[in-house]
């Protein structure tokens, strides 16, 4: 078992354009996790999924903003029209609820110019 | 969502102990206390997690004040790697939706 993992490691985008990110969890783990984290400050979270069901999304999570899980598997974020604002790391977690814990990837980190 | 206290940084002396403490005055009776970590360029990574009992596993041991208004994570033998972000999370049993705050800055000296 590698791990979550997530790619790209690192993207750079204008302004204006779309991006997606996907993330690979451990395999069997039916939860998966999205968390965004900027310089300084602890991992906000975005939402989340039990296999392909998205059971809840952060206020954060703008219109812009779109999370799939199709198979239950990996998952996707996309990133409409981005911002200078969207810039932060993005995290993923996935976990084997109902038994604890959360195993996060290493992040795709974005920077909008 | 409960919130927790901690200190902006800390430092310790590698293979010296490190208390670490955390204040949850807002604590409710089903609210599990999570530690998590995040080494430099890394994701956060679990360390420990307590309801009222101290709890000891491979990488640290856990205090839980007898009011649960407070805690400590304890590293036995604190070593260069331990330097990270460690933060104290109000939670389900499962960890379920973490609320990350700005957690504690431990440095390592060697």
């Amino acid at each position: 078992d590698t791990g979550v993992s997530q790619n790209p490691r690192h993207k750079i985008t204008k302004r204006g354009q779309n991006v997606t990110f996907r993330c690979d969890p451990i395999s069997e783990h039916n939860r998966l996790y999205w968390y965004r984290q900027t310089l300084g400050q602890g991992p906000e979270f975005l939402t989340y999924f039990q296999n392909e069901a998205q059971l809840e999304k952060s206020r954060l999570l703008s219109d812009r903003f779109s999370a799939e899980r199709p198979k239950g598997s990996f998952s996707t974020l996309e990133i409409q029209r981005t911002e200078q604002g969207d810039s932060a790391m993005y995290l993923c977690a996935s976990s084997p609820w109902p038994a604890g814990g959360q195993y996060f990837g290493p992040g795709t980190r974005l920077t909008v110019t | 969502d409960a919130k927790t206290t901690q200190p902006n940084s800390m430092e310790s002396n590698e293979e010296e102990p490190v208390h670490l403490p955390c204040n949850h005055s807002t604590i409710s009776g089903t609210d599990y206390i999570h530690w998590y970590r995040q080494l430099p360029s890394q994701g956060p990574e679990y360390v420990i997690h307590g309801l009222t009992s101290n709890v000891n596993n491979r990488m640290a041991s856990l205090a839980i004040a007898e009011d649960r208004k407070s805690s400590t994570l304890i590293l036995h033998r604190a070593t260069l790697r331990d330097a990270a972000v460690y933060y104290c999370i109000l939670g389900d049993l499962y960890g379920n939706k973490l609320v990350f705050g700005a957690g504690t800055i431990l440095r390592v000296k060697s």
